[in-house]
C-alpha cells in the first residue's frame, strides 16, 4: 500500500550541482505534480503532467526541468542547483484529489 | 497574486471547543476546493472536499462551509482533539481543465490540552 514514494527524502547539494528527485505512485493515477513549499508561501506547483508523454509548467517552474518516464513515474531534475532551491519538495498524484509523497528536503548550500 | 488565501497563519483552540479555518480565493473559475492536513516531515493528506454545487460537506468531526458569492470557505472542526494540531491547507481547482490545485499558504492549528 505505498502510495506515492519520494526519494531521496534528504539532500544536501552545493551551489551549481545538479540532482534528480525521483517519485513513483502505484495507483494507477493519469496525472502527477510536483510542489514546493516554503515558509510563508504554501504550496506552489513546480510542474505537472496531465498523463504519461505530456508535461505543463507550473507557478514556479525556473531552475527546473521534468520528465514522465512512465505512467508511474515523474521525476524533477535540478540542473545547477541555486540557494533559492533549498525547500521541501512534494510529489503528488491525483485522479481528482492529490494523494502526497512524504516529501524531499533539499538543502542548497 | 494569491489566488487562495489563508489570512491567519496561526490558531490555537482549546481541546473539546471549535476550530474554524478560513480560505478566501479571487478566481471565480474554481469549483472544487479541498482541505488537507499536514504534519511536520510527512505529506499533506486529504481530510475533505467541497465541490460548488453544494454549500456544505460533513465528514465526521470535520464539516466545510462553502460561500460562493463571498468566495469564501471554512473548516469546521468540531469537537478539537490534541491530535489535530497540525498545519492546514485549502486548495481549489477548476474542474474544467487538469485537476490543478492552487494551494493557500496554511493555518497552523494548535489544540491546547
Amino acid at each position: 500500500n505505498a502510495g506515492v514514494t519520494q526519494t531521496p527524502k534528504f539532500q544536501v547539494l552545493k551551489t551549481g550541482q545538479s540532482m534528480t528527485l525521483q517519485c513513483a505512485q502505484d495507483m494507477n493515477h493519469n496525472s502527477m505534480y510536483w510542489y514546493r513549499q516554503d515558509p510563508g508561501m504554501g504550496l506552489r506547483l513546480i510542474y505537472y503532467s496531465a498523463s504519461e508523454g505530456t508535461t505543463d509548467k507550473g507557478e514556479v517552474p525556473n531552475g527546473y526541468n521534468v520528465s514522465r518516464l512512465n505512467k508511474r513515474e515523474f521525476s524533477l531534475r535540478l540542473e545547477s542547483a541555486a540557494p533559492s532551491q533549498t525547500s521541501v519538495y512534494f510529489c503528488a498524484s491525483s485522479e481528482h484529489g492529490y494523494t502526497f509523497g512524504s516529501g524531499t528536503r533539499l538543502t542548497v548550500v | 497574486d494569491q489566488q487562495v488565501k489563508q489570512n491567519s497563519p496561526s490558531l490555537s483552540v482549546q481541546e473539546g471547543r471549535i476550530s474554524i479555518l478560513n480560505c478566501d480565493y479571487t478566481n471565480s473559475m474554481f469549483d472544487y476546493f479541498l482541505w488537507y492536513k499536514k504534519y511536520p516531515a510527512e505529506g499533506p493528506t486529504f481530510l475533505i472536499s467541497i465541490s460548488s454545487i453544494k454549500d456544505k460537506n460533513e465528514d465526521g468531526r470535520f464539516t466545510v462551509f462553502l460561500n460562493k458569492s463571498a468566495k469564501h470557505l471554512s473548516l469546521h472542526i468540531v469537537p478539537s482533539q490534541p491530535g489535530d494540531s497540525a498545519v492546514y491547507f485549502c486548495a481549489a481547482s477548476s474542474t474544467s481543465g487538469t485537476y490543478k490545485y492552487i494551494f493557500g499558504t496554511g493555518t497552523r492549528l494548535k489544540v491546547l490540552a
